[in-house]
């Protein structure tokens, strides 16, 4: 099983300011089978960004994603009120598939 | 409108079984693979099993292999979950999602609003 462990565990940062998530595998992880999603309090997740680079419908261009091998990152260009969530990586490159533990992006 | 809705949630006693379903619109069902992943009450997301668009090909979580199956009716555009000897750590809000592709193997575009399971005496 991959594990993926995401870091930090809480990002404390102000809106307008730019937030940097990482995610990194226990085992190399193919780019296409890279996804991150954002879950905010009592809502289903939301895929954001999936292949590790390419956003999902209806996601701004402040969002980003880049990595490969076993080292991937999330990153928010400048964060809008609406961006202050919970972002879990997530692998699909082996069964089972896997997700991180999760990063809180908490308004400061 | 692409749209999942889960039902089948509820209380039941350890040892007990559940079925949860999935009912899907708003695309085609049968060309793409399904998915279900859980979330235990404060944790974060655990994936627990992906079915293929034909249903030909299953795929588990080590935590749920021989107690759970997964299947789906493409007739009725269902996705099911059939859960057996449940514990009380798979208490859980239960979501089904929808991949970009035929094969499991890739992310998962559209989620349901989730299902309630509670195991306990």
């Amino acid at each position: 099983e991959i594990v993926l462990t995401q870091s930090p565990g809480t990002l404390s940062l102000s809106p307008g300011e730019r937030a940097t998530l990482s995610c990194r595998a226990s085992q190399s992880v193919g780019s296409s089978y890279l996804a991150w999603y954002q879950q905010k309090p009592g809502q289903a997740p939301r895929l954001v960004i999936y292949g590790a680079s390419s956003r999902a419908t209806g996601i701004p261009d402040r969002f980003s994603g880049s990595g490969s091998g076993t080292d991937f990152t999330l990153t928010i260009s400048r964060l809008e009120p609406e961006d202050f969530a919970v972002y879990y990586c997530q692998q699909c490159g082996g069964s089972p598939g896997t997700f991180g533990q999760g990063t809180e992006v908490e308004i400061k | 409108e692409v749209q999942l809705l889960e039902s089948g949630g509820g209380l039941v006693q350890p040892g007990g079984s559940l079925r949860l379903s999935c009912a899907a619109s708003g695309f085609t069902f049968n060309t793409y693979a399904m998915s279900w992943v859980r979330q235990a009450p404060g944790k974060g997301l655990e994936w627990v099993s992906a079915l293929s668009g034909g249903g030909t090909n299953t795929y588990y979580a080590d935590s749920m292999k021989g107690r759970f199956t997964i299947s789906r009716d493409n007739s009725r555009s269902t996705l099911y979950l059939q859960m057996n000897t449940l514990r009380a750590e798979d208490t859980a809000v239960y979501y089904c999602a929808k991949t970009l592709g035929y094969n499991w193997n890739r992310a998962m575009d559209v989620w349901g609003q989730g299902t309630t399971v509670t195991v306990s005496s």
